[in-house]
C-alpha cells in the first residue's frame, strides 16, 4: 500500500498570499496518478486537481498541481476567503486507492 | 451533471451490517468511462476508500475491510449499495458515494460526490 503523507499538518496565512501544500508518498506513484480535494465544514471532498496537474472542471486558475514520482505539490496562487479549508491528496488507480492525512489551511 | 445521493440507516446496532445506497440521476450509471465507489469519513478523521464497482459488476476493495465489504449494483435502478457486516464503533462515520473517471489502471479520481451520508453504531 501507497502511504501518502502530508505536510504540514496546519498552514496558517492571509488573504492575498500563495499556500503551497506537500504530498509525499511512500512509493513512486506512476502515471501521475495524484488528485488533490479541498472539502469545507459539512461538505463532501471537491475534485481540484487529477493526474497531478490537470485542473477539475471549473476550478480557477489560481489553484495548480505539479511534482512526480513521489513528491506532489498544490499551490494556491493568491488566497481568497473561501480557500481557507481542509486539502487532501489521493492515489488512485491501482487497489488500495489511498488519501493523505490533510492539510487545515487557517486565516493568520 | 450527474447527482448522487445516498440513503439507508441511520443507526446500526453493533456486530450488524451497515447497508446504505446510492442513487444516480442526471447520468449514466452503465457509461463505460466511470466507475462507482464508496468512501468514509470518521467524525473529524480523514477520508478512506471502502471499495467500487464497475457497471459490468468488477468489484475493488480496499484490503483492510475486504472481508466485511460487498458492493454491489443494479443498473435498472440506477443504483449501487454497500454493506458492510460486523460493524463496531468504529465504524462511525459519513459514508460517501462518489463516481471515479476512468484510467487504464483502474479507478481514477473521483469527480462527483453524494452529500454523504451519517452512520452511527451504537446499542
Amino acid at each position: 500500500e501507497i502511504v501518502l503523507t502530508q505536510s504540514p499538518g496546519t498552514l496558517s496565512l492571509s488573504p492575498g498570499e500563495r499556500a503551497t501544500l506537500s504530498c509525499r508518498a511512500s512509493q513512486s506513484i506512476s502515471s501521475n496518478y495524484l488528485a488533490w480535494y479541498q472539502q469545507k465544514p459539512g461538505q463532501a471532498p471537491r475534485l481540484l486537481i487529477y493526474g497531478a496537474s490537470t485542473r477539475a472542471t471549473g476550478i480557477p486558475d489560481r489553484f495548480s498541481g505539479s511534482g512526480s514520482g513521489t513528491d506532489f505539490t498544490l499551490t494556491i496562487s493568491r488566497l481568497e476567503p473561501e480557500d481557507f479549508v481542509v486539502y487532501y491528496c489521493q492515489r488512485y488507480g491501482s487497489s488500495p486507492l489511498t488519501f493523505g492525512q490533510g492539510t487545515r489551511l487557517d486565516i493568520k | 451533471q450527474p447527482q448522487l445521493q445516498e440513503s439507508g440507516p441511520g443507526l446500526v446496532e453493533p456486530s450488524e451490517t451497515l447497508s446504505l445506497t446510492c442513487t444516480v440521476s442526471g447520468g449514466s450509471i452503465t457509461n463505460s468511462n466511470y466507475y462507482w465507489g464508496w468512501i468514509r469519513q470518521p467524525p473529524g478523521k480523514e477520508l478512506e476508500w471502502i471499495g467500487t464497482i464497475y457497471y459490468s459488476g468488477n468489484t475493488y476493495y480496499n484490503p483492510s475491510l475486504k472481508s466485511r465489504v460487498t458492493i454491489s449494483i443494479d443498473t435498472s435502478k440506477k443504483q449501487f449499495s454497500l454493506k458492510l457486516n460486523s460493524v463496531t464503533a468504529a465504524d462511525t462515520a459519513v459514508y460517501y458515494c462518489a463516481r471515479h473517471k476512468l484510467t487504464v489502471a483502474g479507478p481514477g479520481g473521483l469527480d462527483y460526490w453524494g452529500q454523504g451520508a451519517l452512520v452511527i453504531v451504537s446499542s
